[in-house]
């Protein structure tokens, strides 16, 4: 199974700040890896498919970066409605993981 | 518009069954594979299981396999997951989930509201 590891687990940033979450495989995944946006008592939103491609409707302050092992997630400019947890998730090879997600709030 | 609608969720004891529905609409249902995705309270996310479009194929998590297992009735455009053998590790929210791209192995591009299921005696 590929694990998925995503660093910090948690995060405090001020409105306005760039924020930046890791992804890391335990194998080469090349591009196949998604990023989601989830908000408490909600279900997952698609914000970035194959490493670096924004899904329709998203706003263009997230972006998402990397290909083989190491992916990164960044918010260019962090807004209030951006507090959610964020998950990466590789779909090389099953079983389909993620990894254990990043809290973002405001400090 | 695409619409997933679950439903079946529950408190359920120790070692029964149970099983969820997932009713699609806005789309055609027989043309795409589908997937559940559970979170635990409080956890992150965790893909159960996934089924090709036409239900020939299904793939399952370790911790499922043996245990649940998909379905689909494609004349109603609903997915079902029978869990048997329920455990208390199996407590979360199941969703279903579809790609909007058809493929098996892709992003989850609509989800549905999420079913709650309890394992407690």
């Amino acid at each position: 199974d590929t694990q998925m590891t995503q660093s910090p687990s948690s995060l405090s940033a001020s409105v306005g700040d760039r924020v930046t979450i890791a992804c890391q495989a335990s194998q080469d995944i090349t591009n196949f890896l998604n990023w989601y946006q989830q908000k408490p008592g909600k279900a997952p939103k698609l914000l970035i498919y194959d490493a670096s491609n924004l899904e329709t409707g998203v706003p263009s302050r997230f972006s998402g970066s990397g290909s083989g092992t190491d992916f990164t997630f960044t918010i260019s400019s962090l807004q209030p409605e951006d507090i959610a947890t964020y998950y990466c998730q590789q779909y090389d090879n099953l079983p389909l993981t993620f990894g254990g997600g990043t809290k973002v709030d405001i400090k | 518009q695409v619409q997933l609608v679950e439903s079946g969720g529950g408190v359920v004891q120790p070692e029964k069954s149970l099983r969820l529905s997932c009713a699609a609409s806005g789309f055609t249902f027989s043309n795409f594979a589908m997937h559940w995705v559970r979170q635990a309270p409080g956890k992150g996310l965790e893909w159960v299981a996934g089924t090709s479009h036409d239900g020939r194929n299904r793939y399952y998590a370790d911790s499922v396999k043996g245990r649940f297992t998909i379905s689909r009735d494609n004349s109603n455009n609903t997915l079902f997951l029978l869990m048997n053998s329920l455990r208390r590790d199996d407590t979360a929210v199941y969703y279903c989930a579809l790609p909007s791209s058809g493929s098996l192995m892709t992003c989850f591009d609509y989800w549905g509201q999420g079913a709650l299921v309890t394992v407690s005696s």
